[in-house]
């Protein structure tokens, strides 16, 4: 069965950077997008960006752009999103997602969530 | 970029209801549009996407309808596992937005 597993809740202090991945299993890691989802402290959903597990292109939010990096290892189907100067406001939990094949490519499994807490 | 807005922002509603939540894009978005579930402290749970077509293992009571700009979930017959926070989003282009959220809770 397809699963997504996420590493572990990180503390991390303003200007630091996080790495946060996302172990996938139960399909074809190159066939399928990955996205990155994070939700802030009981606020909404915001989309940052995905990967070509394929390729290896990506493609980030327009505020995220310079800040976060998503990297694959298609030799233990993993991603990656890294997130560098962290700031207060980047305390979320972040989730994986993938980005099913049918019509309006939904996002069909969820990785399930990694907290990313930022404190002096 | 394509806007998404939900409305109501959260709704009151007892067991049996029947609910309907609107999500609007700022453009068409044709009918790349999903619905998602979230209940605390889980991640989201596709309900429909193609904006009415029912993910597997999703129950009937769920359905979607609209294309262009104007979107609805509607929940037949609230369920107690029902009550969540729901939200939209657009798949035609990047960045993929979300709706702000529709959160459903025990009247």
């Amino acid at each position: 069965q397809v699963q997504l597993v996420q590493s572990g809740a990180e503390v991390k202090k303003p200007g630091a950077s996080v790495k946060v991945s996302c172990k996938t299993s139960g399909y074809t890691f190159t066939k399928y997008h990955m996205h990155w989802v994070r939700q802030a402290p009981g606020q909404g959903l915001e989309w940052m960006g995905w990967i070509n597990p394929a390729s290896g292109g990506t493609y980030y939010a327009r505020r995220f752009q310079g800040r976060v990096t998503m990297t694959r290892d298609t030799s233990v189907s993993t991603v990656y999103m890294e997130v560098s100067r962290l700031e207060s406001d980047d305390a979320a939990v972040y989730f994986c997602a993938r980005e099913s094949l049918p019509a309006a490519r939904p996002y069909d499994y969820w990785g399930q969530g990694t907290l990313v807490t930022v404190s002096s | 970029d394509i806007q998404m807005t939900q409305s109501p922002s959260s709704l009151s509603a007892s067991v049996g209801d029947r609910v309907t939540i609107t999500c609007r894009a700022s453009q068409s978005i044709d009918s790349d549009l999903s619905w998602y579930q979230q209940t605390p402290g889980k991640a989201p749970k596709l309900l429909i996407y193609a904006a009415y077509v029912l993910q597997t293992g999703v129950p009937s009571r769920f359905s979607g309808s609209g294309s262009g700009t104007d979107f609805t979930l509607t929940i037949t017959s609230l369920q107690p596992e029902d009550f969540a926070t729901y939200y939209c989003q657009q798949s035609y282009n990047t960045p993929r937005a979300f709706g702000p959220g529709t959160r459903v809770d025990i009247k």
